[in-house]
Order: structure tokens, then C-alpha cells, then sequence
């Protein structure tokens, strides 16, 4: 099993729907978790970070399941800007920031 | 401006030359990071530095070298570019402390290396 598995998608969503997506990760002792979005053509950069009580930020929800170890990322009335690959990055040792393992990505499309 | 910047921003070259991309932080953070990005693979580290003249090996390696005399800087070089080193490479960098508290890593805009 992959350390960190997405489902790369695409999803294809209208503008305006709800839209969700999980991340698996295999190390059960992992600790810290994260949200990046990526642009086309472009660098990551941090959405949000993942806590264990859940976390909200505008539109966007994310939330840690450590019983069926996955993270998810909810995003709430679409828009289209919200278009791009959505990395989920997972820190296996809860230390150090060489331990980032980053998923391959979903693929957001927000369709007017 | 404060930031990380990365050069070049495009290159091609052939096999078996010798490539030095250039990644350069103005914040003194103590971690920098080279990772590639392949379809199919996500980003994967190749090498990252805790501080100057401290280099350890990534997941692949193999291939490059690294070097990091000054915080500011983290050359990565190709010493023989191969067509599987073809990739868009992103260096990274962050504070002693930053990652377990905000997870944020900095990254520069990419260098999109293509070996003929």
C-alpha cells in the first residue's frame, strides 16, 4: 500500500455544487496532516492544515479520520477559481520536514 | 523582494550534460528541499538540507548532488542528464520550526528541465 493515496480524478463539478474528497495514508502514527493546492504550470502552496478536531476555513472544511486513517477536503459552493489539483501531504514521523510524503493529487474542473 | 526563487525557470539540454538548476531564499530558513514532479509519480524529494554544509538524500537521489555552502542557496546539479531526469523540478524551503506547527512549505515557481 501506498504511503498516501488520492484519487486523482477528475472530478468534474458545476459551479456552485459541494465537492469532497478523502486521502488515505498508511503510517498509523502519522501526525500531521495538510491540504496543498496546485495550480496548472504552477507551485504548490499550503490550503490548510489538518487537525484533529476539524478544521474550517470559509468554504473549505477538512477533517481527520484516524480510525480509518484518511483526511478529507470539502469545499462548499464552488467556484471557479477553486479549479486545481488538490495535494493532500502527510507527515509520517510528526517531526521533521523531510518526512512530507505528498499525494499524487486530485484533479479539481468547477464547470460554469 | 523576500521569497525563493528558482533558475532557470526553462531549460533543455542533452544527454550526458551537466545541468545546475539554482534555488535561492531570501528568509534564512534552516530547511531547503529539491523535489521532482512527474505525471504519475507526484512530487517525490531528491534531496533536502537541515542547515549549511548538512545534505541528505531524498526518495531518488540517484543521479543528482547537492551542495549548500550558504543558507540563502541550494544548487542542484545534474552531473550526466539522462531523458528520465526530464521533469519540472520545484525547490522548497521552510523554518526550524514551521513545518509541525503550520505544515507550510515555501516553494519556488519550478524549473522545467527537458533532456533531448
Amino acid at each position: 500500500r501506498k504511503e498516501v493515496e488520492q484519487d486523482p480524478g477528475p472530478f468534474n463539478v458545476p459551479e456552485g455544487a459541494t465537492v469532497a474528497f478523502n486521502c488515505t495514508y498508511s503510517n498509523s502514527a502519522s501526525q500531521s496532516f495538510f491540504w496543498y493546492r496546485q495550480d496548472c504550470r504552477k507551485e504548490p502552496k499550503l490550503l490548510m492544515s489538518v487537525y484533529s478536531s476539524g478544521n474550517e476555513d470559509g468554504r473549505f472544511t477538512a477533517q481527520l479520520n484516524r480510525a480509518s486513517q484518511y483526511i478529507s477536503l470539502l469545499i462548499r459552493d464552488s467556484k471557479l477559481s477553486d479549479s486545481a489539483t488538490y495535494l493532500c501531504v502527510v507527515n509520517p514521523s510528526g517531526g521533521g520536514a523531510d518526512g512530507l510524503t505528498f499525494g499524487k493529487g486530485t484533479h479539481l474542473i468547477i464547470q460554469p | 523582494d523576500a521569497g525563493i526563487t528558482q533558475s532557470p525557470r526553462y531549460k533543455i539540454t542533452e544527454t550526458g550534460r551537466q545541468v545546475t538548476l539554482m534555488c535561492h531564499q531570501t528568509w534564512s530558513h534552516s530547511y531547503m528541499f529539491w523535489y521532482r514532479q512527474d505525471l504519475g509519480h507526484g512530487l517525490r524529494l531528491i534531496y533536502y538540507s537541515a542547515a549549511a554544509d548538512i545534505t541528505d538524500k531524498g526518495e531518488v537521489p540517484d543521479g543528482y548532488v547537492v551542495s549548500r555552502s550558504k543558507t540563502e542557496n541550494f544548487p542542484l546539479t545534474l552531473e550526466s542528464a539522462t531523458r528520465s531526469q526530464t521533469s519540472v523540478y520545484f525547490c522548497a524551503s521552510v523554518g526550524l520550526t514551521s513545518v509541525s506547527n503550520t505544515g507550510e512549505l515555501f516553494f519556488g515557481e519550478g524549473s522545467r528541465l527537458t533532456v533531448l
